[in-house]
């Protein structure tokens, strides 16, 4: 179960805009930046966002990131066929002294 | 350009002594503010944290598997080790290493481990 909560998958077609949620508390995404990451089968995980809504280099504008609250959410505008993966939002929890805590992941399938 | 590539068994027996190594190159590990982790990705599921280890020598560990990881690293050759005892079947994952500053910014292709008698 993680602590982390994201719908499990989303989807739509080329061209089109999907929002992923991420849902935590306040002792994570509460108090701290919230970073998301793509993850194609079979290669290593990509951070795609990172402080809430910064882009590391090479990251197309098409991804944005935003956060209120207790809840966090990765939009891809113009949706292409290669961002067809998992999405993990992750962030920094409190409870436990410095946990690092992914969510559950989101499939984005383009249709 | 920054690497890391993860190295260990592919096959590890119950209750035996997982020992993986993350081979990294591109920055070090006695700059400040900078980290190497451990994260897995079991068959099917998602991604969990295991460990990450700073310059400074802070390390931290998934509350869940504390008892049973250890995490150290060697400046001076590049690399971290992250050792799991008593290693069971829902171990089985591939693992990945990652650099860590503001977030795990650079990751290694992973490798896959099963645990199987």
């Amino acid at each position: 179960q993680s602590v982390l909560t994201q719908p499990p998958s989303a989807s739509g077609t080329p061209g089109q805009r999907v929002t992923i949620s991420c849902s935590g508390s306040s002792s994570n995404i509460g108090s701290h930046p919230v970073n998301w990451y793509q993850h194609l089968p079979g290669t290593a995980p990509k951070l795609l966002m990172y402080s809430d809504d910064q882009r590391p280099s090479g990251v197309p504008d098409r991804f944005s990131g935003s956060k209120s609250g207790t809840s966090a959410s990765l939009a891809i505008s113009g949706l292409q066929s290669e961002d067809e993966a998992e999405y993990y939002c992750a962030a920094w929890d409190d409870s436990l002294n410095g946990l690092y805590v992914f969510g559950s992941g989101t499939k984005v399938t383009v249709v | 350009q920054i690497t890391l590539k993860e190295s260990g068994p592919t096959l590890v027996k119950p209750t035996q002594t997982l020992t993986l190594t993350c081979t990294f190159s591109g920055f070090s590990l006695s700059t400040s503010g900078v980290g190497v982790g451990w994260i897995r990705q079991p068959p099917g599921k998602a991604l969990e944290w295991l460990a990450h280890i700073y310059w400074d020598d802070d390390e931290r560990y998934s509350p869940s598997l504390k008892s049973r990881l250890t995490i150290t690293k060697d400046t001076s050759k590049n690399l971290v080790v992250l050792t799991m005892t008593n290693v069971d079947p829902v171990d089985t994952a591939t693992y990945y290493c990652a650099r860590l500053r503001l977030a795990f910014d650079s990751w290694g292709p992973g490798t896959r481990v099963t645990v199987s008698s």
